[in-house]
This record gives C-alpha cells, sequence and structure tokens, in this order.
C-alpha cells in the first residue's frame, strides 16, 4: 500500500509569486489533514477535509492560503501571493474513518517552501 | 489554551544508554495522547498511542507513560541505537479531529 505522497518536495519561490502544493492521501482515506511547521516551531494545524468538504479550516492563516479536494482525492494548497513568513515545511496526512471514529494519522514526506 | 510542551529540546546519548523524553499537556478535553518519530526530511511516524485509562504501553525499546491525573507523558527509549537519532514529538488528540502538536524533542545518538 503507496504512503501519503507530497509534490513537490522543495519549493523555492520570490515574493509575491504563487505556489501550488500536492497531496495524495493513503487511497480510501477520507480524512485528509495540511498543517505547517515553521522554523523552530511545533506543528501546526492548518485545515482538515471529510472527503471533499472541509471540516476545519480554523488553522488556515488568511485568505492567501487556498485549499481544495475535488473529487474527495488528492488535494491542492495553493499560497497566492506567498510572503517572507510562509515559509515552512507543509506536511499533509490522511486516516480513515467510520462514523465518530477516526484511526490513525500517516503522514507524508512535507513539502520545505522557501519564499525569499 | 491547549499546549502541549516537551523537554528536553534536545538531547545527545550514547549509542546503548538509555534516555527519558518527557511531554506536559494542557489540552481539554483528551482524547489520546501519541508519541511520533521523525526522521529528518521525513513526516512524522507513529510510535505508540495512548488512550486516558493506559498507564505504560511498550512498542519494541519505546516505552511511553502517561499519568492522565498530572497530564504528563514520557517516552523512554531502551538501549539507544544509532537510528534512534531523529525528532520525538509529543501529539495530544483534542476532540474526533484535532490535534496539538508539542515541538519536540531532537534526539542525537552517537556511536
Amino acid at each position: 500500500e503507496a504512503g501519503v505522497t507530497q509534490f513537490p518536495s522543495h519549493s523555492v519561490i520570490e515574493k509575491g509569486q504563487t505556489v501550488t502544493l500536492r497531496c495524495d492521501p493513503i487511497s480510501g482515506h477520507d480524512n485528509l489533514y495540511w498543517y505547517r511547521r515553521v522554523m523552530g516551531k511545533e506543528i501546526k494545524f492548518l485545515l482538515h477535509f471529510v472527503k471533499e468538504s472541509k471540516q476545519d479550516e480554523s488553522g488556515m492563516p488568511n485568505n492567501r492560503f487556498l485549499a481544495e479536494r475535488t473529487g474527495g482525492t488528492y488535494s491542492t494548497l495553493k499560497v497566492q501571493p506567498a510572503e517572507l513568513e510562509d515559509s515552512g515545511v507543509y506536511f499533509c496526512a490522511s486516516s480513515r474513518s467510520a462514523g465518530t471514529v477516526s484511526y490513525e494519522q500517516y503522514f507524508g514526506p512535507g513539502t520545505r517552501l522557501t519564499v525569499t | 489554551k491547549n499546549q502541549v510542551e516537551q523537554s528536553p529540546q534536545s538531547l545527545i546519548i550514547l549509542e546503548g544508554k538509555n534516555c527519558t523524553l518527557q511531554c506536559n499537556y494542557t489540552v481539554s478535553p483528551f482524547s489520546n495522547l501519541r508519541w511520533y518519530k521523525q526522521d529528518t526530511g521525513r513526516g512524522p511516524v507513529s510510535l505508540t498511542i495512548m488512550t486516558f485509562s493506559e498507564n505504560t504501553k511498550s512498542n519494541r525499546r519505546y516505552t511511553a507513560t502517561l499519568d492522565a491525573d498530572t497530564k504528563q507523558s514520557s517516552l523512554h527509549i531502551t538501549a539507544s541505537q544509532l537510528s534512534d537519532s531523529a525528532s520525538y514529538i509529543c501529539v495530544v488528540k483534542t476532540g474526533t479531529y484535532k490535534y496539538i502538536f508539542g515541538t519536540g524533542t531532537r534526539l542525537k545518538v552517537l556511536a
């Protein structure tokens, strides 16, 4: 079984540019999460999808961030326009669920975003 | 405020030695507590999951403890190996889908 994959592994862009990160969850996992780790800080929650619906996007920093999960499979996270403080490692995780029970989260390797 | 604090921030030990990492949390409501291992350039990988009623859980050379009264957890690594060098992250689940992460302890095992 393939794990969670993320693309690209590393992205370097200039301030003001746009970047789109992609996450492919484990097949059959309805739950998909985006997290971010800024240098020296803890991993922080950004948002959570259940299938194609946004369950919780309370962690999204501002409206420069847009996440989508069309069809309930892969997800994209777009940052437009990027700012210096957006630099960090963006992790995606997925899990399956049954009713109100959520199961183990499996993390992808992350995308390291550097905004210069 | 929901918070997870870990200590020490970093630790260096010699191969074969034991070590204990600490996690204190102020998270409510509490669902479970997880310890993750994160190798450089990789995503976190789960080591143990502990629910409110569990005091101790072992996974090979890793033993996690949980004291729900004092809201403390520890991760004990026995007979450390070079491959144990990584960041260890304590994560508390609150509610059905929300996870609060600690900043992690960076462990370096030297030959």
